[in-house]
């Protein structure tokens, strides 16, 4: 089964605490993308990756941090300097990331305590 | 920055109705493209339009665009309950990175 796997599905971060959102894909992309979702709105890109051990700031990456070891994941910390953590976040990734269609997880509701 | 953004915010229509849903962008692009997202799951790609094309055919999906007025529309002919979910457009704007607007909420009522 190819795709894109978010896990967990919800997630529950305290006060002052880190948290890593997985993404795996085995589709053989080499772009990665983590985007944001708040209630209502649209999608608001956090990071991008367009090849293994590279990666980009999108346009709210304050709070965030990637890694890009390997080409089929892509996991992403959202850290304590986030102060407001609460949102939906969606993976995607695409063949080479330049003017193709994205393929998306499932995502992750992501809540404080 | 928001390049993309849709119109209206929010439809509800009837089975069997069609549904235009608008989109209008700032800077000139290479592509456009239209994502359909049910509540709470992962987006899922549509259709996806060149800057050099017109118009686009997928099933009951029809995408215009029209690069003077730097806009497109998505129209979903003959609605089912189940095309009810939010719609996206998303546009490259001349980067390697999608930007995508706030959507249009349709409601398909039986």
């Amino acid at each position: 089964d190819g795709g894109i796997t978010q896990s967990p599905k919800y997630l529950f971060r305290k006060e002052g605490q880190n948290v890593t959102l997985s993404c795996e894909q085995n589709l053989n992309h080499d772009a990665m993308y983590w985007y944001r979702q708040d209630p209502g709105q649209g999608l608001r890109l956090i990071y991008y990756s367009q090849i293994v051990n590279d990666f980009q700031k999108g346009d709210i990456a304050e709070g965030y941090s990637v890694s890009r070891e390997k080409k089929e994941s892509f996991p992403l910390t959202v850290t304590s300097a986030q102060k407001n953590p609460t949102a939906f976040y969606l993976c995607a990734s695409s063949p080479t990331g330049i003017n193709e269609k994205l393929f998306f997880g499932s995502g992750t509701q992501l809540s404080v305590l | 920055s928001q390049q993309g953004e849709e119109d209206p915010q929010a439809l509800s229509i009837q089975e069997g109705e069609n549904a235009t849903m608008n989109c209008s962008y700032k800077t000139s692009i290479n592509n456009l493209q239209w994502y359909r997202q049910n509540s709470g799951r992962g987006l899922v790609h549509l259709i996806l339009i060149r800057s050099n094309e017109r118009e686009k055919h997928s099933g009951r999906l029809r995408v215009t665009l029209d690069t003077s007025k730097k806009s497109s529309s998505l129209l979903i002919t003959a609605s089912r309950a189940a095309d009810t979910a939010s719609y996206f457009c998303a546009t490259d704007g001349g980067y390697n990175k999608l930007i995508f607007g706030a959507g249009t909420r349709l409601a398909v009522h039986p």
